[in-house]
């Protein structure tokens, strides 16, 4: 049972460039969610996921996308990455009590 | 906006004293949670509070929530150095949002 997954740990995008980040859980559980957190700073809502094949937007959805078309995946994408998208993103799943990640490290030249 | 608001910013409390940290947050809620962070990790679950539930206990821990002034608070009793970190309160309902953090240091 690997709980929540990150996939990659680090990344380093030059502006204007894409990318996806994966969160892969094994829980079976239905609520999942993107938060970015910068730094000495909480966790902000990015999207979420209350089931396979929606998504809904959190507090700060601008400049992300996200599909859930796999109930265990749940897929952030920077379509055109900015300076202003470098955070620490942390993905979790939700039954009960939410479930986080170790966490993907995204720094934007 | 961010649901949960953490009061204070910061904490610095000897080894052996209690830490209360305040939260209070905006819309109707189905639960709130407490998490834990160490720095630049992962956040670690503390305690789930129903928001039927007025007051639970887990360990050293104890967690108030008061629906009619939406606000909560977790305290800490027996303070430990281990426990210098960041604790975030969680609410909502099926969009659970952090506030800023409180951060505690416990000096031994």
């Amino acid at each position: 049972n690997a709980g929540v997954t990150q996939t990659p740990k680090f990344r380093v995008l030059k502006t204007g460039q894409s990318m996806t980040l994966l969160c892969a859980q094994d829980m079976n559980h239905e609520y999942m969610y993107w938060y970015r957190q910068d730094p000495g700073m909480g966790l902000r809502l990015i999207h979420y996921s209350v089931g396979e094949g929606t998504t809904a937007k959190g507090e700060v959805p601008d400049g992300y996308n996200v599909s859930r078309l796999k109930k265990q995946n749940f897929l952030l994408g920077l379509e055109s990455a900015a300076p202003s998208q470098t955070s620490v993103y942390f993905c979790a799943s939700m039954k009960g009590t939410q479930y986080f990640g170790p966490g993907t490290r995204l720094t934007v030249l | 906006s961010q649901q949960g608001e953490e009061d204070p910013q910061a904490l610095s409390i000897q080894e052996g004293e209690n830490a209360t940290m305040n939260c209070s947050y905006k819309t109707s809620i189905n639960n709130l949670q407490w998490y834990r962070q160490n720095s630049g990790r992962g956040l670690v679950h503390l305690i789930l509070i129903r928001s039927n539930e007025r007051e639970k206990h887990s360990g050293r821990l104890r967690v108030t929530l008061d629906t009619s002034k939406k606000s909560s608070s977790l305290l800490i009793t027996a303070s430990r150095a281990a426990d210098t970190a960041s604790y975030f309160c969680a609410a909502g309902n099926n969009d659970m949002r952090f506030g800023a953090g409180t951060r505690l240091t416990v000096k031994p």
